[in-house]
């Protein structure tokens, strides 16, 4: 199994700010998929954000953009102008399409925005 | 966003018994569906890899006779805990891939076992 390090269990930031959350991953694999996906109290797992390995240019999707760096094996992903429904867990995961498409976790941030 | 519908949400089963989990992918065929655990405030756990016509994958660790799963048709897998006992008691998560990539994964709203 590939391993996925999510070094910030529990996180804060006020509405309206930024904030950055951080994973790493460790595979010997050139070409992979690396996500963010959001669990919000509900449990039912959304994505936030995909990046493929293969191309340079950061992804971003509205407030959510990520700062993937292949060499050093990081995928932070950070939020701008925070909002009160971004409260949930945040988890960093990463998937091989070479061995079987298996999506592999981290540990999980707890993020709260306060009001 | 294509949808993976999960059944029962919640279950309660006395200690001993059987109880099956279904995943169905309403709006695309998913020749690979994916099993996970989770734990309080903890990560998904992947348990087994479900491939429509072939017998499952299973990680290492995961009892294969006690986590029967079945995936009959391009929509369906089904997660068959048996003989429940009470550490069977957690969250179950089911996941589909669209898509020839495998790369658009799509989740279950989870099903809370509860072994008493």
């Amino acid at each position: 199994a590939q391993t996925v390090t999510q070094s910030q269990p529990e996180m804060s930031v006020q509405e309206a700010e930024t904030v950055t959350l951080s994973c790493t991953y460790d595979t010997s694999e050139n070409n992979y998929y690396l996500f963010w996906y959001k669990q919000p109290p509900s449990r039912q797992m959304i994505l936030v954000i995909r990046q493929e390995a293969y191309k340079q240019q950061n992804a971003t999707e509205n407030r959510f953009s990520v700062n993937f760096q292949k060499a050093a094996k990081s995928f932070s992903l950070k939020i701008s102008d925070s909002q009160l429904g971004d409260t949930a867990m945040y988890f960093c995961a990463f998937m091989n399409p070479n061995t079987g498409n298996q999506f592999y976790f981290g540990t999980g941030t707890s993020l709260t925005v306060i009001p | 966003g294509a949808v993976v519908s999960q059944h029962p949400s919640w279950v309660i089963c006395k200690s001993g018994t059987s109880v099956k989990i279904e995943c169905r992918s309403l709006d695309f065929q998913a020749t690979t569906m994916f099993w996970y655990r989770q734990f309080p405030k903890q990560s998904l756990m992947l348990m087994a890899t479900s491939n429509e016509g072939s017998k499952a994958t299973y990680e290492q660790g995961v009892e294969k006779d006690k986590f029967l799963i079945n995936h009959a048709s391009l929509t369906l897998s089904t997660l068959t805990v048996t003989s429940a006992h009470p550490e069977d008691s957690s969250f179950y998560i089911c996941s589909a891939l669209r898509g020839p990539h495998g790369a658009e994964a799509f989740f279950g709203q989870g099903t809370r076992l509860t072994v008493v």
